[in-house]
């Protein structure tokens, strides 16, 4: 079974650029997650969608990060313009999303995004 | 809130046992995750716990007790390749989500 895949694996911009990043979740699951890795800490939800609808953007900084999931299936993620304190790791992860307790969250490679 | 607190890096022999624990304080709970995360790669689902006790998977184990906001992950017959961080998750089902807040990862070094 093919797991979650990211592009690009890699980016470098400089500040104010802009960038996105691309997920498709595991085949068959329904719900999808973006996380903010910063190094030497554990992964913050940004935004979640269940199939094409955003279930939790509390913690997105809406000012300059978008993510959509138009057709339930895969999703980008959006920075414009870019800080310097969004370098980090970005994770795309999925799950089945049934409401029991179980729903295994699994993880894509992530984006190392740089910004300069 | 949500508060989940893990020591930041452990050294230990291969070969021996290492425990990794894991505090919590939540507004609610559905359940606990240890995930694995080797550097540079994406984390790897370990184990769960919702009901309080211990839960055997191989080499791993994982406890949790709900009174006391407390879980830990036991590695047992330590090898090279378990050198990596292990995050602590815990759901919290309010707001209707059941977000997954993750600790900021014990890192475990293995020595020969």
């Amino acid at each position: 079974e093919a797991g979650v895949a990211q592009s690009p694996r890699y980016k470098i911009i400089e500040k104010r650029q802009s960038v996105a990043f691309w997920c498709n979740p595991i085949s068959g699951h329904a719900t999808l997650y973006w996380y903010q890795q910063i190094l030497g800490q554990g992964p913050k939800l940004l935004i979640q969608f269940q199939n094409n609808g955003v279930v939790d953007d509390s913690q997105l900084p809406k000012d300059r990060f978008s993510a959509e999931r138009l057709k339930g299936v895969d999703s980008t993620l959006k920075i414009q313009p870019a800080k310097l304190e969004d370098s980090a790791v970005y994770l795309c992860a999925s799950s089945f999303g049934r409401t029991t307790f179980t729903d295994t969250q699994y993880f894509g490679p992530g984006t190392r995004l740089t910004v300069l | 809130g949500q508060n989940i607190d893990q020591p930041t890096e452990m050294t230990a022999t291969e070969g021996a046992i290492v425990q990794i624990n894991c505090t919590y304080q939540t507004s609610g709970f559905n359940g606990l995750f240890w995930y694995q995360q080797h550097a540079a790669e994406a984390p790897t689902f370990l184990s769960y716990n919702v009901l309080d006790g211990l839960e055997e998977k191989g080499r791993f184990s994982s406890f949790l007790s709900r009174s006391k906001g407390y879980s830990y992950l036991l590695l047992k017959e330590l090898q090279m390749k378990d050198s990596a961080s292990y995050l602590c998750a815990v759901r919290d089902p309010l707001g209707g989500n059941n977000r997954l807040a993750f600790g900021k990862g014990n890192q475990v070094v293995v020595i020969p």
